[in-house]
């Protein structure tokens, strides 16, 4: 099976930073690749699919990209709201794997 | 505006079985797969299994440890429903468990908002 491994595992970041979160695959998976966000006691939230596909909602400062087997997921400005764990998932062939997910903290 | 309702969760013996139920409405629900993902106390996100929209195609998770062979995902279009039947419980499946709509082509847009099933003696 394809493992995703995502890094860092946590961060601290400052209002308005510029947040970089990657996620590898261990083979190829195309462009199928998506973001999800979780916030404590919620269901997660889907950021982005296909790689770079902004979901319907989700606010511009959100973008991904990669192809292949590495991603990033970026948040150009980071705001308060965006405290999170976020999760990358592959879905190319079942399983459809997730990473071990990024812990976003401010600072 | 798409809703996912699960139920069916609650405590069960080590060895027991449970069978969850996700009620999906507001979108045409024999165009889309069906997944459930699991999320073990303080742990991330893991993908159980998925369903095809016509329902011929089903999948899990295989790695070690996993649910292959014990759990049995399935789906009901007439009633816009999904069920995931577990059999053989074991203390590590105790997580929450959403009921989520895949995409067009891959990929979760939508989540319930989770049930738990906690396996203990």
């Amino acid at each position: 099976d394809i493992q995703m491994t995502q890094s860092p595992s946590s961060l601290s970041a400052s209002v308005g930073d510029r947040v970089t979160i990657t996620c590898r695959a261990s083979q190829v998976i195309s462009n199928y690749l998506a973001w999800y966000q979780q916030k404590p006691g919620k269901a997660p939230k889907l950021l982005i699919y296909a790689a770079f596909t902004l979901q319907s909602g989700v606010p511009s400062r959100f973008s991904g990209s990669g192809s292949g087997s590495d991603f990033t997921l970026t948040i150009s400005s980071l705001q308060p709201e965006d405290v999170a764990t976020y999760y990358c998932q592959k879905y190319n062939i079942a399983p459809w794997t997730f990473g071990q997910g990024t812990k976003v903290e401010l600072k | 505006e798409v809703q996912l309702l699960e139920s069916g969760g609650g405590l069960v013996q080590p060895g027991g079985s449970l069978r969850l139920s996700c009620a999906a409405s507001g979108f045409d629900f024999s165009r889309f797969g069906m997944n459930w993902v699991r999320q073990a106390p303080g742990k991330g996100l893991e993908w159980v299994s998925g369903i095809s929209g016509g329902g011929s195609s089903t999948n899990y998770a295989d790695y070690a440890d996993s649910v292959k062979g014990r759990f049995i995902m399935s789906r009901d279009n007439s009633n816009n429903t999904s069920s995931l039947e577990m059999n053989s419980l074991r203390v590590e499946d105790t997580a929450i468990y959403y009921c989520a709509k895949a995409l067009l082509y891959g990929g979760i847009d939508y989540w319930g908002q989770g049930i738990l099933v906690t396996v203990s003696s």
